[in-house]
């Protein structure tokens, strides 16, 4: 079974700072990864979809590297704003039919 | 395209009682999925549904969990005899693979808050 863990649990950073978000999972044999967005009482918002055959994916402020090998990805936000304060879960597709997550990283971005 | 929609959001129930939720995927997914999520935890997978077949089913969905989708478009998912640790997120996603450019990018509704009393 896919065991996704992703570090830090929780971080808290001033605005502006330039951040990054770990996710390492055990089985490197995956078709994509998936990062989302969660904010309290919501549902997943998706962030970034990296396909097995590429190495990043940006997206505005956004940055999200994958090294299947090793079986990591790592999710970098420029200029961090207070409206980036969310729970982060990355979750690896394997070739089971149902992604899977982790438990995410808590963000709080303060004025 | 309005996205995935559920319904209800959020459910008070007490313990015992028959609950269902009901999921309306984005339109041309064939695919669509149910999760579960409690608090502090990622969302655990429930069920996967490729068009009407339900082709998988996670040992979390107990005999009192079933599910459907008529027809392949909108599911429910009814909870029979709830208990208290059946409150969570019940969230619903879709997505389709390869035709049409599709990437597989999984897409989820605003869930369905359960808590039963």
């Amino acid at each position: 079974k896919q065991e996704v863990t992703q570090i830090p649990a929780a971080l808290s950073v001033p605005e502006g700072e330039n951040l990054v978000l770990n996710c390492s999972f055990t089985d490197s044999a995956i078709y994509n990864l998936q990062w989302f967005r969660q904010d309290p009482g919501k549902g997943l918002t998706s962030l970034l979809l990296i396909q097995s055959s590429q190495r990043e994916q940006t997206s505005g402020r956004l940055n999200a590297s994958l090294d299947k090998s090793s079986g990591r990805s790592t999710l970098y936000i420029a200029a961090s704003q207070p409206g980036d304060s969310a729970t982060y879960l990355c979750a690896p597709k394997d070739s089971g039919y149902a992604l899977n997550f982790g438990k995410g990283t808590s963000l709080l971005v303060t004025p | 395209d309005t996205g995935v929609s559920q319904n209800p959001r959020h459910k008070i129930t007490k313990r015992g009682q028959n609950v269902t939720f009901r999921c309306d995927p984005i339109s041309e997914h064939n695919r669509l999925y149910w999760y579960r999520q409690t608090l502090g935890q990622g969302p655990e997978f429930l069920t996967y549904f490729q068009n009407e077949a339900q082709l998988e089913k996670s040992r979390l969905l107990s005999d009192r969990f079933s599910a459907e989708r008529p027809k392949g478009s909108f599911s429910t998912l009814e909870i029979q005899r709830t208990e208290q640790g059946d409150s969570a997120m019940y969230l619903c996603a879709s997505n389709s693979y390869g035709t049409g450019g599709n990437t597989g990018e999984l897409f989820f509704g605003e869930g369905s808050r359960l808590t039963v009393l």
